[in-house]
C-alpha cells in the first residue's frame, strides 16, 4: 500500500469540464509534487510545493492550477483541458530536503474527451 | 545539467536468470541517483538510492546497484529473476539541489519468462 493517496483513480472529462485531482499524505512530509506521465514515457515534473508554497512551476499551461491547502493535501484543478492532456497524473511527497526520496501515489488516470 | 540514459527499452530474461538493467548518468556535480520500479497501473516505488558513501547499494526485493564514477554508471542487478519482477524500471538523478526533484531516464521494461 502506498502512503500517498490519490483520488480519483480514474477520471474522464470533457474539454469544457472543471475537475480536481486530490492527493493526501500523512508522513509529515513538507514537499509535494505533481508529475505527468504519458503512456510508455517517464514522469515529467509539473509543480513543486515546499512548506505549502509553490516553489517550482515547470512552465505548465494555466489550465492546470495547483493548490496546497495544508501540509498534507495537494490538489490539481483542471479546466478546459485538451485531449493531449490525457495521462497518468502522479503525486509525490518528500521530507523536503534534496536527498530525501520521493514517495509516489498510484496516480489518477485522466482521459480528456 | 544532470541526465540519465537507460540502455535498452526492453530486457527479457528467464525466471532464475541474472537481471541487469543499465543506467549511465551525466552530471556536473556529484550525482544523487535512484532506481524506481513501476508496476502496471501503479505509481513509482523506490528500489534504492545512492547519495554518498558505499558505492554498492542494496535495495528492496533483492535488487542492488553499484555506483561507478569512472564509468558514469549506476546499473541495477538482481541475481535471480522472479516472475513478479516484471515491471518498468526507471533510473533517475536529482536535478535541483534545493528539492528532491528528479529527472528520469526513459525506462526499461523487464520481461520475465517462465
Amino acid at each position: 500500500d502506498t502512503e500517498v493517496t490519490q483520488t480519483p483513480k480514474h477520471l474522464v472529462m470533457g474539454m469544457t469540464n472543471k475537475k480536481s485531482l486530490k492527493c493526501e499524505q500523512h508522513m509529515g512530509h513538507r514537499a509535494m509534487y505533481w508529475y505527468k506521465q504519458k503512456a510508455k514515457k517517464p514522469p515529467e515534473l509539473m509543480f513543486v510545493y515546499s512548506y505549502e508554497k509553490l516553489s517550482i512551476n515547470e512552465s505548465v499551461p494555466s489550465r492546470f492550477s495547483p493548490e496546497c491547502p495544508n501540509s498534507s493535501l495537494l490538489n490539481l484543478h483542471l479546466h478546459a483541458l485538451q485531449p493531449e492532456d490525457s495521462a497518468l497524473y502522479l503525486c509525490a511527497s518528500s521530507q523536503g530536503q534534496g536527498l530525501s526520496p520521493l514517495h509516489f501515489g498510484n496516480g489518477t488516470r485522466l482521459t480528456v474527451t | 545539467a544532470q541526465s540519465v540514459t537507460q540502455l535498452g527499452s526492453h530486457v527479457s530474461v528467464s525466471e532464475g536468470a541474472l537481471v541487469l538493467l543499465r543506467c549511465n548518468y551525466s552530471s556536473s556535480v556529484p550525482p544523487y541517483l535512484f532506481w524506481y520500479v513501476q508496476y502496471p497501473n501503479q505509481g513509482l516505488q523506490l528500489l534504492l538510492k545512492y547519495t554518498t558513501g558505499a558505492t554498492l547499494v542494496k535495495g528492496i526485493n533483492g535488487f542492488e546497484a553499484e555506483f561507478k564514477k569512472s564509468e558514469t554508471s549506476f546499473h541495477l542487478t538482481k541475481p535471480s529473476a522472479h516472475m513478479s519482477d516484471a515491471a518498468e524500471y526507471f533510473c533517475a538523478v536529482r536535478t535541483n539541489s534545493g528539492y528532491s526533484t528528479l529527472t528520469f531516464g526513459k525506462g526499461t521494461m523487464l520481461l520475465v519468462s517462465p
